[in-house]
């Protein structure tokens, strides 16, 4: 599995947008990226992947550069119920373990 | 739906006694089974990664040891607990589309 980047820790306002970086230079070219958070006590939730083109759910936004080195989750509007750490893991879908590295723990400020 | 059963959620119990966690998953077949530890205020490690019954890898030197002996049933355990089990324990499992689901997780603390 190819490793991933991400800065320790980022703050945000309220209600603003919420946007974490993750690098994965040298992923492959089958391996996705997934994004999950992990809320203080409770078991990591995913949020979104995707292999090359920009995606959008209900809770967010992700996209990847071109080239594929490197990501961005997009929070809209982030809430106080967005603080945690999030977790950028590239993988083969479906098909090799979940390693999870440091994250980023996100927070919001009022 | 498919739903991920992690029981129980809390738990204490003496240093050197037994440990065995369940884990079980409803609505899907032949999903990768995970067990993860995270120690108290530390990252997520991987402990055990099962793609079929019987068919189990261990990923770190330990005390613990786990086993699927139905499709959807993934156990963990232990003979003799240490200290150094104390944590919060995590099943998950995903298939084709990579997305994981994670039970609620149970806390373990070794006295």
């Amino acid at each position: 599995d190819a490793k991933t980047t991400q800065p320790p820790s980022m703050d945000c306002a309220e209600g603003r947008a919420a946007n974490l970086p993750c690098n994965h230079s040298t992923i492959s070219g089958n391996e996705y990226v997934y994004w999950y958070r992990q809320i203080h006590s409770q078991g990591p939730q995913y949020i979104i992947h995707g292999l090359k083109n920009n995606e959008t759910n209900e809770m967010a936004s992700l996209i990847i550069t071109e080239d594929r080195k490197s990501s961005t989750l997009i929070l809209p509007h982030a809430t106080l119920r967005d603080t945690a750490v999030y977790y950028c893991i590239v993988r083969v879908a479906g098909a090799s373990k979940i390693i999870f590295g440091s994250g980023t723990r996100l927070s919001i400020r009022p | 739906s498919q739903t991920i059963h992690q029981w129980p959620a809390t738990l204490v119990q003496p240093v050197g006694s037994p440990l065995s966690l369940e884990c079980t998953v409803e609505g899907t077949s032949n999903p990768n089974l995970y067990w993860y530890r995270q120690a108290a205020g530390r990252g997520l490690q991987l402990l055990f990664y099962s793609v079929g019954i019987g068919q189990i890898s261990s990923e770190v030197p330990q005390n613990l040891s786990a086993s699927r002996p139905q499709d959807r049933q993934f156990i963990l355990s232990s003979k003799k607990l240490l200290l150094s089990d104390s944590g919060f324990y995590l099943c998950a499992w995903d298939r084709d589309r990579g997305e994981a689901f994670f039970g609620q997780g149970t806390r373990l603390t070794v006295v």
